[in-house]
């Protein structure tokens, strides 16, 4: 198992669109619908943003959205707050019952 | 509501075996489906899986950590526990536990261990 592939950072101005990548293999990404997308600020636990790789928890902005093509998992934040600013690990199912996370992006509001 | 809380030591020196637990409530670990992760996030570094527990009893452990880890529950107590041997300053961090379907949904505080001696 190796860590999935996210950018280390990203940036975008207040009302634009960002988009977070994280890339795995056909043995995680590529052969689950099992991604998911955490949110974490500063001193705070992770919040899980996007399940399964397009489902949102209750409570999570519609401008949080996800999708998958091959083994590249995708977090689009549309309309981008102030209080979008924070870290975003992608998680993936890696059969039998092993998970693996990406190592994080920053993304700053600018 | 489901919560989740971690307790351990704060400050455990080189060799040393830490000891963490779960405590949760608001779900049961004997529920199909069900599971308990705990996941560590060195200062100012990413999350780093270490291991997951399920209903069944059924244990799963990171490859990279796997000969020092041990998970166990205690359905009755809602509580799970996590053993990691030999620790080593790399291992400083903090250390979050969390309930698992097909994600981490809900997690605990963490608590943040410290190695050194």
């Amino acid at each position: 198992q190796s860590a999935l592939t996210q950018p280390p950072s990203a940036s975008g101005s207040p009302g634009q669109s960002v988009t977070i990548s994280c890339t795995g293999t056909t043995s995680d990404v590529g052969g689950y619908n099992y991604v998911s997308w955490y949110q974490q600020h500063p001193g705070k636990a992770p919040k899980l943003m996007i399940y399964e790789v397009t489902k949102r928890p209750s409570g999570v902005p519609d401008r949080f959205s996800g999708s998958k093509s091959g083994n590249t998992a995708s977090l689009t934040v549309s309309g981008l707050q102030a209080e979008d600013e924070a870290d975003y690990y992608c998680s993936s199912y890696a059969g039998s019952n092993f998970v693996v996370f990406g190592g994080g992006t920053k993304l700053t509001v600018l | 509501q489901i919560t989740l809380k971690e307790s351990g030591p704060t400050l455990v020196k080189p060799t040393q075996t830490l000891t963490l637990t779960c405590t949760f409530s608001g779900f049961s670990l004997s529920t199909s489906g069900v599971g308990v992760g705990w996941i560590r996030q060195p200062p100012g570094k990413a999350l780093e899986w270490l291991a997951l527990i399920y209903w069944d009893d059924d244990k799963r452990y990171s490859p990279s950590l796997k000969s020092r880890l041990t998970i166990t529950k205690d359905t009755s107590k809602n509580q799970v526990v996590l053993t990691m041997t030999n620790m080593d300053p790399v291992d400083t961090a903090t250390y979050y536990c969390a309930h698992r379907r097909s994600d981490f949904g809900y997690w605990g505080q963490g608590t943040l261990v410290t190695v050194s001696s």
